[in-house]
């Protein structure tokens, strides 16, 4: 089965780095997404990770261990369009499934 | 990246009717084809997995009979709601998975009145 755990909510200040983290259990685990997703929309795709590391893409940068089952999601340099809810989802089995989301409040 | 489009994008209907939902690739071909629900504030919940030409996957608590799931061609699904109610109110979000990245469309907003 998969079990995916996230924190709620954090607030964080304008141009600050915030950590989001996500533990999962995923039967026949193939990879952990990140997303983030505002009020009313769609969730829009940010990062994959499928092996160790960490994965830089500009000021996103998501990071896995898959022995650890456990993956984090670094913002940096934040801005007030990053108000949102980040969502960590794992695949496994052929399902994607998803966490509770973590909502980040961006305030000046 | 690639487009996923759903509609309609938003519908009222009313109680005992039904509600067809359409989801669609629109650059590139879907083996896969995932549905999800999602109540306000909370996360994405998995309803089924769709697969091109065969009957869908659903997950444990999703009636099959009341969501119906078609996956016609490798660019479309539907999902029908049937004799909606009330509680069927949600935002529907489909998704298309291409390689090793999934897509999602911009969902759908049914109300039931």
């Amino acid at each position: 089965g998969q079990n995916i755990d996230q924190p709620t909510e954090m607030t964080a200040t304008e141009g600050a780095i915030v950590q989001i983290n996500c533990t999962y259990q995923t039967s026949g685990f193939n990879g952990l997404f990140w997303y983030q997703q505002h009020a009313g929309e769609a969730p829009t795709f940010l990062s994959y990770n499928v092996l160790d590391g960490l994965e830089e893409k500009g000021r996103f940068s998501s990071f896995l261990s898959r022995s650890k089952g456990y993956s984090y999601l670094l913002l940096k340099e934040l801005q007030m369009k990053d108000s949102a809810s980040y969502l960590c989802a794992s695949y496994g089995n052929n399902r994607l499934a998803f966490g509770k989301g973590n909502q980040v409040v961006v305030i000046p | 990246g690639a487009v996923v489009s759903q509609h309609p994008s938003r519908v009222i209907c009313k109680s005992g009717t039904s509600v067809k939902i359409e989801c669609r690739s629109l650059d590139f071909q879907a083996t896969t084809m995932f549905w999800y629900r999602q109540f306000p504030k909370k996360s994405l919940m998995l309803m089924a997995t769709s697969n091109e030409g065969s009957k869908a996957t659903y997950e444990q608590g999703v009636e099959k009979d009341k969501f119906l799931i078609n996956h016609a061609s490798l660019t479309l699904s539907t999902l029908t709601v049937t004799s909606a109610h009330p509680e069927d109110s949600s935002f529907y979000i489909c998704s298309a998975k291409t390689g090793s990245e999934q897509y999602f469309g911009p969902g759908t907003r049914l109300t039931v009145t």
